[in-house]
């Protein structure tokens, strides 16, 4: 089944303790982004990637990091998590930079105490 | 900055009825525009996109319109149904690259 996955669904965590959101697609897609979704701010855009190590900001990169090293893996890394960043947290991909129908995964409800 | 207005955070409609929904951008006008569905606790599904050189489009009971003086876009469900309760979401593309700026949502309701 052509599917974006998120691990993990759900995390409680501390200020301050690294922690990794792992993303994945089998479909092949060369462009994969991150978004977080907060009550009336709607979803926003953090990093995104074009292809293999090739990645950019977004609306909000601050307090995050990404990495693309295989086409199909796109990591999203809080380095020191601050309570700002609780979040309900989306990874989503697309065929290409001209292909606009993104796919997403089921999302990762983030909060940080 | 571009800004994207959904006419209503809460629209309720009777089963049967035609829903329209709302989607206003400000300054440049993009290439194309987009709207999701999302249900609660799950990521948006894409539905239709439209381009600026298209007026509208269709899909099913879905019709969306694109109207670059207005700087506007409106999504209609023809014939809602309970199951077509969920929010729906706008986008567009700012920059030609996919990087989508999303509208807050509308949540619609669709009453037996």
């Amino acid at each position: 089944e052509a599917q974006v996955t998120q691990n993990p669904r759900y995390l409680i965590t501390v200020t301050g303790k690294k922690l990794t959101v792992t993303c994945s697609q089998n479909m092949n897609h060369e462009y994969m982004s991150w978004y977080r979704q907060d009550p009336g701010l709607g979803l926003r855009q953090i990093y995104y990637s074009m292809n293999v190590e090739v990645t950019d900001k977004g609306d909000v990169p601050e307090g995050y990091k990404v990495s693309r090293k295989e086409k199909r893996n796109f990591p999203l890394i809080l380095e020191s998590p601050s309570p700002n960043q609780t979040s309900l947290y989306f990874c989503a991909s697309s065929l290409s930079v001209l292909t606009q129908e993104q796919f997403f995964g089921p999302g990762t409800r983030l909060t940080v105490l | 900055s571009q800004k994207i207005e959904q006419n209503s955070e809460a629209l309720n409609i009777q089963e049967g009825k035609t829903a329209t929904l709302t989607c206003n951008y400000t300054n440049y006008s993009p290439a194309y525009l987009q709207w999701y569905r999302q249900d609660p606790g799950r990521g948006p599904v894409f539905l239709l996109l439209i381009r600026e050189n298209e007026k509208e489009k269709r899909k099913e009971r879905l019709k969306v319109t694109f109207d670059t003086t207005l700087k506007q876009s409106l999504f209609h469900i023809t014939a809602s149904q309970p199951a077509d309760s969920a929010t729906y979401l706008c986008a567009l593309d700012r920059t030609g690259a996919n990087n989508l700026f999303f509208g807050t949502g509308t949540r619609l309701t669709v009453i037996p």
